[in-house]
């Protein structure tokens, strides 16, 4: 049972534009979310967070959307650059002593 | 140290043999996490170990797969007679504690190859 899904494998944006990334959740437990980026042969970074107690967190050009009704969150890079191709990866924890769940990433090329 | 350390970065071995992955975790961080990549899969939990409490093993994928966290820091993943199927990349994270909403910090992993 998947609780965390990214249901895009791959996407494709052109430099300068807006790349969205999409995940859904289904265990309403979870009250904490992260996005973490990983290039080959590398292990994932941390990127952004969001607390379910909010519904958007900015970082530069990073914004992390969370609609808790739908049980959903987005990554959304602006503008996307060269650089940002990698792997995403999406994921999700109950606050206390509980692991991170992570999806099964997104793989986002930026297309110069 | 300034990250997770994972040693070795890359293991060769042969099938039925047993292999040990170590992970140093960043110094203070009380959380440590075990995950697995297969190819073209996501991040697999495997094991999670917070402070002095007992460790969360759900993940293990079976009875030839354990862990150990020794003085609270460093930890040692270790699989017997190895198959297949383990061939993967193993993932080590740590972070300041779990109860706080803290990051988890991950290592650069331990490519397993079993042949």
């Amino acid at each position: 049972d998947q609780q965390v899904k990214q249901n895009s494998p791959s996407l494709s944006v052109q430099e300068g534009r807006i790349s969205i990334l999409n995940c859904d959740y289904t265990n309403s437990m979870f009250d904490y979310f992260l996005w973490y980026k990983k290039y080959p042969a590398e292990g994932p970074t941390f990127l952004i967070s969001i607390s379910s107690i909010k519904d958007k967190n900015e970082d530069g050009r990073f914004t992390v959307f969370l609609n808790k009704s739908a049980k959903h969150l987005s990554l959304h890079i602006v503008p996307s650059q060269p650089g940002d191709s990698a792997v995403y990866f999406c994921a999700a924890r109950v606050s206390g002593n509980t692991p991170l769940v992570f999806g099964k990433g997104t793989r986002l090329s930026v297309i110069a | 140290g300034a990250g997770v350390s994972q040693s070795p970065s890359n293991k060769v071995t042969e099938k039925g043999k047993d292999v040990e992955l170590r992970c140093d975790p960043i110094s203070g961080h009380t959380a440590l996490y075990w995950y697995r990549q297969s190819l073209g899969q996501g991040l697999e939990f495997l094991i999670y170990f917070q402070g002095n409490s007992a460790p969360d093993k759900s993940g293990l994928p079976s009875d030839r797969f354990s862990a150990e966290r020794t003085g609270g820091s460093v930890s040692t993943l270790t699989i017997q007679r190895t198959q297949q199927e383990d061939s993967a990349v193993y993932l080590c994270a740590s972070s300041l504690d779990s109860v706080g909403n803290t990051e988890a910090f991950f290592g650069q992993g331990t490519r397993l190859t079993v042949v």
